[in-house]
């Protein structure tokens, strides 16, 4: 039961360069999360998933894509990278009511 | 939709003090409130949350207060330990979706 898991660890891109985050989660949830954090800062919501086939924007949707063909992976697209990208983005996963796993985290630097 | 707003942004306490961490919320309808712990550079980890249908909860040196009455929740830790030290989040769920709103965080610091 490997929980929640993302790909890669850490990636740096250049501007204008596209990129997908892996996101898996084995707990059978429904509910999927990408969180974005700046440093120091606390986490914002980017994209959120309430089943598969169903996505929906979060408070900071804008320059990212996502898709979810499956109850298991919840993708995160970076279309033409831009510096105010870098974060560490955290996907999660829960059932209903709450209680969130989050993943261990992708640093990304875009340069 | 939800907002949490969290006091104090940091918090320097001695070692076996006590810290106490609020957090105001403004939906009425929320029901479920985690506390996070995050260390740095690692994934944020649940350490304690409460529904709406209690008023405290306890585990160790860890506990919640919960008023619905005035919208707020508190994190208190007793005995404080070096490894205390850490950036502390709530959260309260928001309508549709399960979706959690974060509070901006609190940086901890325990000083031995």
């Amino acid at each position: 039961n490997a929980g929640v898991t993302q790909t890669p660890k850490f990636r740096i891109l250049k501007i204008g360069q596209s990129m997908t985050l892996q996101c898996t989660q084995d707990m059978n949830h429904n509910y999927m999360y990408w969180y974005r954090q700046d440093p120091g800062m606390g986490l914002k919501l980017i994209y959120y998933s309430v089943g598969a086939g169903i996505t929906d924007k979060g408070e900071v949707p804008n320059g990212y894509n996502v898709s979810r063909s499956t109850t298991e992976d919840f993708p995160l697209r970076l279309e033409l990278a831009a510096p105010s990208q870098t974060s560490v983005y955290f996907c999660a996963s829960s059932g209903a009511g709450g209680g969130y796993t989050f993943g261990s985290g992708t640093r990304l630097t875009v340069v | 939709g939800e907002n949490v707003e969290q006091h104090p942004s940091t918090l320097s306490v001695q070692e076996g003090d006590s810290a106490v961490i609020k957090c105001t919320y403004s939906d009425s309808a929320s029901n479920y409130f985690p506390w996070y712990k995050q260390e740095l550079g690692k994934r944020p980890q649940l350490i304690i949350d409460i529904r709406s249908n209690v008023g405290e909860k306890k585990d160790q040196r860890i506990a919640v207060t919960l008023n619905k009455t005035a919208k707020h929740f508190s994190l208190h830790i007793t005995e404080t330990q070096p490894e205390d030290s850490a950036v502390y989040f709530c959260a309260a769920i928001s309508e549709y979706g399960n979706k959690l709103v974060f509070g901006a965080g609190t940086i901890l610091r325990v000083k031995s």
